[in-house]
């Protein structure tokens, strides 16, 4: 268990349809992550919140809106969704004290959008 | 622009040495990531380079040479649960955070 949970696990959704993607740290960060994998492509960082300010945001599509009410918790909302949008989302902290930054991952959503 | 570079499989037999190689360019350079990934699970952490040289923790090292852009994590007395993706990831400047580019992964199969 790494300390950082996600849910749900698997999601379904049509093009038209509004879910939410959820993310939990139990580790004490200050900086949360949002990640997109898809098959045989790198992890594209998509949005990064430290100290709950979004301080990144990687020329997402505004159909992807995130939200970090506290350190603890990073929400993805997810409206009006395309075929290539289905990938696996992956969310991380990390401190934003030290010198490494190791980020811990959790175990990701894996999203098809139909 | 950004590039990292890594093999996309590789294959090994059980108890051998595998190197895993890594090229970067990229625009700015704050420390070099390895991390490992089994199949349908979160990546793991395994090393961080950020001064040239070998980093050795337990079966695993990792290696960088900032001048040549290029890093290379070493796995020794390979072990069949070793079978997995392997993500190199450069950190860019700025701090507070990490603002990491990855590599595509390397896909690592190892055989009795």
């Amino acid at each position: 268990e790494t300390g950082v949970t996600q849910t749900p696990r698997h999601l379904v959704m049509g093009m038209t349809n509004k879910k939410s993607l959820k993310c939990e740290q139990h580790l004490g960060h200050n900086a949360m992550y949002w990640y997109k994998q898809s098959a045989k492509k790198p992890l594209e960082l998509m949005f990064v919140y430290s100290l709950e300010e979004r301080v990144e945001n990687n020329s997402v599509p505004s159909r992807f809106s995130p939200e970090c009410p506290n350190s603890s918790h990073l929400f993805l909302h997810l409206h009006t969704l395309q075929p290539e949008d289905s990938a696996l989302y992956l969310c991380a902290s990390s401190t934003t004290s030290g010198a490494v930054y190791e980020q811990y991952f959790g175990p990701g959503t894996r999203l098809t959008v139909t | 622009g950004q590039n990292i570079d890594q093999p996309t499989e590789m294959t090994a037999t059980e108890g051998a040495i595998v190197q895993i190689n890594c090229t970067y360019q990229t625009s700015g350079f704050n420390g070099l990531f390895w991390y490992q990934q089994h199949a349908g699970e979160a990546p793991t952490f395994l090393s961080y380079n950020v001064l040239d040289g070998l980093e050795e923790k337990g079966r695993f090292s990792s290696f960088l040479s900032r001048s040549k852009g290029y890093s290379y994590l070493l796995l020794k007395e390979l072990q069949m649960k070793d079978s997995a993706s392997y993500l190199c990831a450069v950190r860019g400047p700025g701090g507070g955070y990490n603002k990491l580019i990855f590599g595509a992964g390397t896909r690592l199969a190892v055989h009795p």
